[in-house]
């Protein structure tokens, strides 16, 4: 079966200090993982997915398969960067459905 | 303006009470899909569709049934409401083109059945 897990509810740091969100997943193929992120007051939205390898809003996050990991990570985190944050995989082949882990809240304190 | 629209907000109703829940995008989609998401856990996808008269059970078991008579509506129904279907309900669309396509969220409805 698909699961995400992400390990943490909370996560509060200061302006200026690092951050990871962690995630990690149970699927026996080769999955596509996600990072989906929902600011306060506004919709669920995608922030990077794995097979972009693309910087987002100063978010990184590699896919580690030995691992079955996908932590977010930013070096230094704003305040606008608080958020409730979502790691989702998608199974391959052509199913466009998304497993969900529980989301974990960041709060970036000045 | 492209956007995926979700009636109503919020929803306060009774036990046994029938109730339906919209959803509209004029994204140009062609996939839809409908999650529920209790407080404070995540997200599960309960239907979704690939297109018109095309709608499958997701994960979650759900009560409720879904239709897919026009591109660009779905539309989730309960015939008999009960306390445990209070909920918030995400409705999401992606694009048709090969590989993933970037869900798309609608701002959801917030339900509650006493």
């Amino acid at each position: 079966a698909q699961r995400v897990t992400q390990p943490e509810k909370l996560l509060s740091v200061f302006k200026g200090a690092p951050v990871e969100l962690k995630c990690n997943y149970s699927y026996s193929g080769s999955p596509e993982l996600f990072w989906y992120v929902q600011y306060s007051r506004q919709r669920l939205q995608l922030l990077l997915r794995h097979i972009s390898r693309e910087s987002i809003k100063g978010f990184t996050a590699d896919l580690n398969k030995g691992e079955t990991s996908f932590h977010l990570k930013k070096p230094f985190a704003q305040e606008e960067d608080s958020a409730m944050y979502y790691c989702a995989l998608k199974a391959q082949g052509g199913s466009e459905k998304l497993v969900f882990g529980k989301g974990m809240k960041l709060t970036v304190n000045p | 303006e492209a956007d995926i629209y979700q009636t109503p907000r919020y929803l306060v109703i009774g036990t046994g009470k029938k109730i339906t829940l919209e959803c509209s995008q004029t994204m140009g989609h062609d996939k839809m899909y409908w999650y529920q998401q209790d407080p404070g856990m995540e997200l599960h996808l309960i239907h979704y569709s690939y297109g018109v008269n095309s709608t499958e059970k997701g994960d979650l078991s759900s009560e409720s049934t879904v239709s897919r008579i026009r591109t660009e509506h779905f539309p989730l129904t309960l015939e008999s409401a009960r306390p445990s279907h209070t909920s918030q309900y995400l409705c999401a669309s992606s694009d048709r083109d090969f590989g993933y396509n970037e869900q798309f969220f609608g701002p959801g409805t917030r339900l509650t059945v006493l």
